[in-house]
């Protein structure tokens, strides 16, 4: 157990509509990042937030947001959904920028 | 700009043999490298990682890794693959370049024969 929390597990649903993945990092941590995994794509960087600031970029759509809270969980919402957003999204925390990260157990979407 | 390319999508050893899985990285300045394995169904699990210490990093279950800037490389190693070692490895790069980037490999698919 990483200490990272991710909900739901899993979620289904139809193309058009928009879903929140909502992740907890770890006590201490505030990195938060945010990860794709399909079969095609391989595992794709997001986004992270250190703090509550956004820190980088990596590839996510516009369809995609997300952001970090004060408490520091952070949410990631995807909207206009595609069937090609199944996927598997994992969130990662680390103390700082540098750190090593820790996973949770992602969740994974369907898109019907 | 950083890249990672892990030079065997799969890699099949028997069990009590070595196991080497090569990555090699690209990067204008001195990164961070990690190891992770992914278990099916799994999440994400740090093996080891190399942030400009000692250049062979042990990490957890046996494995260590190499960081040879000469030859931009950082292949993971172990010296007796047990059953369990069946997984996804990823080589992973990351630092700041204007913009802090994390760079995952594609992955190695281990097999372990029994």
């Amino acid at each position: 157990d990483s200490g990272v929390t991710q909900t739901p597990k899993h979620l289904i649903t139809a193309t058009g509509q928009r879903v929140t993945l909502r992740c907890s990092p770890r006590s201490g941590d505030l990195s938060v990042y945010w990860y794709q995994q399909s079969l095609d794509q391989g595992l794709q960087f997001l986004i992270q937030y250190y703090n509550g600031e956004e820190r980088a970029k990596g590839n996510i759509l516009e369809r995609f947001s997300a952001q970090q809270f004060p408490d520091l969980h952070s949410e990631l919402n995807l909207s206009s959904l595609e069937l090609g957003d199944s996927a598997l999204y994992f969130c990662a925390s680390s103390a700082g920028v540098y750190n090593e990260q820790f996973f949770g157990p992602g969740t994974r979407l369907t898109v019907l | 700009a950083q890249s990672v390319t892990q030079l065997d999508s799969h890699v099949s050893v028997s069990e009590g043999t070595p196991v080497l899985l090569r990555c090699n990285y690209s990067s204008s300045y001195s990164p961070s490298l990690f190891w992770y394995v992914q278990h099916p169904n799994k999440g994400l699990q740090l093996l080891l990682k190399y942030t400009s210490a000692a250049t062979l990093v042990k990490g957890i279950n046996g494995f260590e890794a190499e960081f040879k800037k000469s030859e931009t490389s950082f292949h993971l190693t172990k010296p007796s693959a047990h059953m369990s070692d069946a997984a996804e490895y990823f080589c992973v790069v990351s630092g700041d370049t204007g913009g802090f980037k994390t760079i995952f490999g594609a992955g190695t698919r281990l097999f372990v024969k029994a």
